[in-house]
């Protein structure tokens, strides 16, 4: 069935720094993909999405690009900031299940 | 226009007792999807409901646990009996359609298992 993997965490970085976040997936069919993000306490936000091939998605300063042959949609911040620090979950949706597929996340702390 | 609104955000229950955890979708969606997460740990898919139809139960356990979506009112995760491995956040989200479009999730209840 259709799966996404994310890389493990926890990533710790300093205010500033590059920020890359793996995601692959299998998937049936041509899937959209998702970052969404969950702050501490609070329920899951959309953060970007694309929904074909090439396609790159951007928001916040955060982008991720929808890669078809390496089935990649790897999450990049330029220059990460202390309220960046949450947990990203890399997700499908429109393969061959109807429901969103999701990694198992990836935490993020930034320190100052 | 509200978001997808849960209730109760904290529930406390007793070994034994019945959990009701409420879902309003947003406004014009008809899909609605329940997950658990368990302390450090990513969604596990439960369950996937249209309107007065389960979609996808896949990940539902096999007992204890059920969900429905009526026609009118709010879905319903319901878990009887429940016991301390239940104790988790549950979200969920609602989407207009099913084929690649987002979901967008309600603030999740956080049940306790005492």
């Amino acid at each position: 069935g259709d799966s996404v993997t994310q890389m493990e965490g926890p990533v710790t970085l300093s205010e500033e720094a590059f920020l890359t976040i793996n995601c692959t997936y299998t998937a049936t069919g041509y899937p959209s993909l998702f970052w969404y993000v969950q702050y501490p306490g609070e329920g899951l936000q959309l953060l970007l999405k694309a929904t074909k091939a090439d396609d790159k998605g951007s928001n916040k300063g955060f982008e991720a690009t929808y890669r078809k042959e390496t089935t990649s949609f790897h999450l990049e911040k330029g220059s990460v900031q202390v309220s960046d620090s949450a947990v990203y979950f890399c997700a499908l949706s429109g393969g061959s299940q109807g429901n969103l597929i999701f990694g198992k996340g990836t935490k993020l702390s930034v320190k100052p | 226009n509200a978001g997808v609104m849960q209730n109760p955000r904290h529930l406390v229950r007793r070994r034994g007792q019945e959990a009701r955890l409420r879902c309003s979708p947003m406004k014009g969606h008809s899909h609605v999807y329940w997950y658990r997460q368990l302390p450090e740990e990513g969604l596990k898919f439960m369950v996937y409901l249209q309107k007065e139809n389960i979609i996808d139960e896949s990940g539902m356990p096999k007992e204890r646990f059920s969900a429905e979506f009526p026609k009118e009112g709010p879905s319903i995760l319901r878990i009887q009996q429940v016991v301390r491995g239940d104790s988790a956040a549950y979200f969920c989200a609602s989407s207009p359609t099913r084929e690649g479009t987002e979901a967008f999730f309600g603030q999740g209840t956080r049940l306790t298992v005492v």
